[in-house]
């Protein structure tokens, strides 16, 4: 199946700094998927991307999804305390495949 | 509202002996997956279902089994427990409908062999 590789898996930031977490694969994708998994807590869907090149935002959030869909990346400008948590990419094998792998995750830690 | 429930939550269980974790949605979605959660490996999958009746391993099925008798349910078993399986087991769900559904995830079971 599928493999995705995320970087880092881990980054401690000031409060106020950006974060930056990448997914990349050595085959093309069908689509990403990012979770985001509170400490004590279960991972929560936050976004998917399908199409090459697309970027969508969520408030301070980033998604990109790279234009060979080879790898994505989220992005967090200003960290905030709350933005404490493990950040997962995830992907299918396409089709009626709907069985997802998922990375190793970046846990981020931010500093008040 | 719709929800997934997990139980036990918390189970404490020695060597060798036959464990069965619970998945509970009222999503009524086809798809449930169970995944395992280990640092160091992110989240892993152990069985999933696509339907009624439907079950398919997933990449660390050695030593598990599911069971799909209806929709809502997909119960997770562990034989014969082995420390190697201690771990954080979550179950998910997701709709069938193309492109791929976001998994929505149960709390969580943490399962301590032993």
């Amino acid at each position: 199946g599928q493999q995705v590789m995320q970087i880092p898996q881990y980054q401690h930031v000031q409060e106020g700094e950006d974060f930056t977490t990448y997914c990349n694969s050595s085959t093309t994708l069908s689509n990403i998927q990012w979770y985001k998994q509170r400490p004590g807590g279960h991972p929560v869907f936050l976004i998917q991307l399908v199409k090459s090149g697309e970027v969508k935002k969520q408030k301070r959030l980033t998604f990109q999804f790279g234009e060979a869909k080879k790898n994505s990346s989220l992005h967090i400008t200003a960290t905030q305390t709350t933005d404490v948590g493990t950040y997962f990419c995830a992907t299918d094998s396409g089709g009626s495949n709907y069985k997802l792998t998922f990375g190793k995750g970046t846990l981020l830690t931010v500093n008040p | 509202d719709a929800e997934i429930t997990q139980s036990p939550r918390h189970k404490i269980t020695e060597t060798g002996r036959q464990v069965t974790l619970a998945c509970h949605q009222t999503w009524n979605h086809n798809n449930m997956f169970w995944y395992r959660q280990d640092l160091g490996h992110g989240l892993r999958l152990i069985h999933y279902s696509y339907g009624v009746q439907d079950t398919n391993k997933g990449e660390v099925s050695d030593g598990y089994s599911v069971s799909r008798s209806n929709t809502e349910d997909l119960p997770l078993t562990l034989e014969s427990a082995a420390s190697s399986q201690t771990s954080v087991y979550f179950c998910a769900s997701s709709r069938t409908s193309g492109p791929t559904g976001e998994l929505f995830f149960g709390e969580g079971s943490r399962l301590t062999v032993l």
